[in-house]
């Protein structure tokens, strides 16, 4: 079993859309919920963070985490085009990241 | 404010060749990484360094070397590259215990 699973998508939504991104994870021990966004031929950058379960949110983005079913989400409100981008969920612990293999998004004006 | 710089940012190579990839970051930072990224595979760390003159393997490290010399510079080294080395690779650096990590925009390597 990997230790982080993604849906790898495409993911295809009209403008406005409300868009639902979700990963797996296996290990107990990470302690950093992250995702990331990454834009064609881009490095990835980091667009929020947290520590325990509940919900956290940032302007539009909103990420969810449950530790008890080792599962986190991001939800995108009232998407724009400029958020077609690929995302990654991403964990830390020690001195480790662990990347899920990204879900790419795509929103049609 | 440069934060994580890679040079190329593009690059051909002949099977046997090597060459050494670059990265730089200026926000002073202790943790550098180098990752690779194929499609389907997601970001792969390859190596990565806690400190000047501290390397350790990351999941790929094979055919691959590093070395850190200064807090500011974490070069890439392959060795003689390989079809198998053809990918996008990306430097990234971030402070101690948690922090942001920081991504160059990094460099896409073909071995022919």
């Amino acid at each position: 079993q990997k230790e982080v699973e993604q849906d790898p998508g495409p993911l295809s939504v009209p403008e406005g859309a409300i868009v639902s991104l979700n990963c797996t994870y296996s290990n107990s021990a990470f302690q950093y919920f992250m995702w990331y966004r990454q834009y064609s031929r881009k490095g990835p950058e980091l667009l929020m963070y947290t520590y325990s379960s509940g919900n956290k949110e940032d302007g539009r983005f909103t990420a969810q985490v449950d530790k008890s079913s080792k599962y986190i989400s991001l939800f995108i409100r009232d998407s724009q085009p400029s958020d077609s981008a690929t995302y990654l969920c991403a964990f830390h612990t020690g001195n480790q990241f662990y990347f899920g293999t990204g879900t790419s998004l795509t929103v049609i004006p | 404010n440069a934060g994580v710089t890679q040079t190329p940012k593009f690059q051909v190579l002949k099977t046997g060749q090597s060459m050494t990839l670059q990265c730089a970051q200026d926000m002073n930072h202790e943790y550098m990484s180098w990752y690779r990224q194929d499609p389907g595979m997601g970001l792969r760390l390859i190596h990565y360094s806690v400190g000047a003159g501290i390397t350790d393997q990351g999941e790929v490290p094979n055919g691959y070397n590093v070395s850190r010399s200064t807090t500011e510079d974490f070069p890439l080294r392959l060795l003689s590259a390989a079809p198998s080395q053809t990918s996008v690779y990306f430097c990234a650096s971030r402070g101690t215990g948690f922090n942001i990590q920081y991504f160059g925009a990094g460099t896409r390597l073909s071995v022919l």
